[in-house]
């Protein structure tokens, strides 16, 4: 199984600062065949089903504002909130989705400084 | 819009069996490479099962495989999850997801709002 490290478990940042919240998967998820990065990142409020934000690594959803950002290798991802709003308070997971079964990170839980 | 309702959770002795439902609206239903995923109460998501557009593959976590079952009736546009020989461990809210294609390999574009199951004596 791929294994999904967030770091850091929790994170406090003031109003429009910048969040980075990092993820490790224990194998590549790169498809090389067409380079392709198998990775998503989710944001979880209180109370709701988690919401895609960004898919195959660096891909907005339609929708999602554009202070948020990914990035990464092969097994090294980042999610950056480039100016951290207050409805931007929730817990983020990044999930691979290269092989089955599918993982998720533990969840960071980012909160307002 | 498209949209997801589960149904079916509950309270349930440990040993005994429960099947979920999910309702999808606002979307041609077998297009899509649909999902469970759960998350018990205070923590992270964990991926269940999938099940391919035609219902003709099928795949589990090891926590699962054997104990429960995915299927789908796309003429009721309808996904279900039959769940047997139940624990604590499985206590959590089952989320029905829509995979963002009709690919088994793609993010989780649409979630509904989950059913609660609860396994305690």
């Amino acid at each position: 199984d791929i294994v999904m490290t967030q770091s850091p478990d929790s994170l406090a940042v003031s109003l429009g600062e910048r969040a980075t919240i990092n993820c490790k998967s224990s194998q590549s998820v790169l498809y090389s065949t067409n380079n392709k990065k198998f990775l998503a990142w989710y944001q979880q409020k209180p109370g709701q089903p988690p919401k895609l934000l960004i898919s195959w690594a660096s891909t907005r959803e339609s929708g999602v504002p554009d202070r948020f950002s990914g990035s990464g290798s092969g097994t090294d991802f980042s999610l950056t909130i480039s100016s951290l709003q207050a409805e931007d308070v929730a817990v983020y997971y990044c999930q691979q989705f290269y092989s089955f079964p599918i993982t998720f990170g533990q969840g960071t839980r980012l909160e307002i400084k | 819009e498209a949209q997801l309702v589960e149904s079916g959770g509950a309270v349930v002795q440990p040993g005994g069996s429960l099947r979920l439902s999910c309702a999808a609206s606002g979307f041609t239903f077998d297009d899509y490479t649909m999902h469970w995923v759960r998350q018990a109460p205070g923590k992270a998501l964990e991926w269940v099962s999938l099940i391919s557009w035609d219902g003709g593959n099928a795949y589990y976590a090891d926590s699962v495989r054997g104990r429960f079952t995915i299927s789908r009736d796309n003429s009721k546009n309808s996904l279900y999850l039959h769940m047997n020989s139940l624990t604590t461990e499985d206590t959590a809210l089952y989320y029905c997801v829509r995979t963002d294609s009709g690919s088994y390999n793609d993010a989780f574009d649409i979630w509904g709002q989950g059913t609660m199951v609860t396994v305690s004596s």
